[in-house]
């Protein structure tokens, strides 16, 4: 069965403190690995995705990168906007619908 | 473009009642999902359409849960008798079928 493990479940940081959100997968034949942002009240958006070990995507203070077995989403000196869950999700060879990871709720202190 | 709309945004119902909640996806999009999203257990998926037509309710809890898309622009997905144990947020979300999903704001249901 495919899985997609995140960690840590929350993160505070100081405003300018860099770190790291993991995501490991089992997924057989990965298709495409995914980052979304979830706001309160509000539905997942579409950050990146994620086609092959050693590929990175960067947007603004956030950047994705890609292993056979995890991915990392890296937060260059965030500020409080960034604020938010961090979804990860994959997607197999088989094209069966994104399996979500449970996320990682990030909190950015000013 | 609008994006996904869903309606309601929130339900408060009792136990045993009949619970419709609504989406429109967005115009063009061929694929449709239903996600339920509690603390414990994240978003789930429930049921996905392709073309209007259900490809896979794997997900969907038990019987008492059913959806359907009668046209491109319209799906609903019902539960009837709902539980307390049903609570939780409910997404709609379409796609061109990449993996990129549009979400919906959500349904916040709360069964008493």
């Amino acid at each position: 069965e495919d899985q997609v493990t995140q960690s840590p479940e929350a993160l505070r940081l100081q405003e300018g403190e860099s770190s790291s959100l993991n995501c490991s997968y089992t997924v057989s034949g990965l298709r495409g690995l995914f980052w979304y942002r979830q706001d309160p009240g509000k539905g997942p958006e579409f950050l990146f995705t994620l086609y092959s070990a050693g590929e990175e995507k960067e947007k603004e203070r956030l950047k994705a990168t890609l292993t056979k077995k995890e991915s990392f989403l890296h937060i260059t000196a965030p500020k409080p906007e960034d604020s938010a869950t961090y979804l990860c999700a994959a997607i197999n060879s088989g094209n069966t619908p994104l399996v979500f990871g449970k996320g990682t709720r990030l909190s950015v202190i000013a | 473009d609008a994006g996904v709309i869903q309606s309601p945004r929130h339900e408060v119902t009792e136990m045993g009642q009949e619970v419709t909640l609504r989406c429109k996806p967005i115009s063009g999009h061929n694929s449709l999902f239903w996600y339920r999203q509690t603390m414990m257990r994240g978003l789930e998926l429930l049921i996905y359409f392709n073309n209007n037509v259900p490809i896979d309710d794997s997900g969907m809890p038990e019987d008492r849960f059913s959806a359907k898309m009668p046209n491109a622009s319209f799906s609903t997905l019902k539960i009837q008798p709902s539980e307390p144990r049903d609570s939780a947020v409910y997404f709609c979300a379409s796609s061109l079928g990449t993996g990129e999903l549009f979400f919906g704001e959500g349904s916040r249901l709360t069964v008493l």
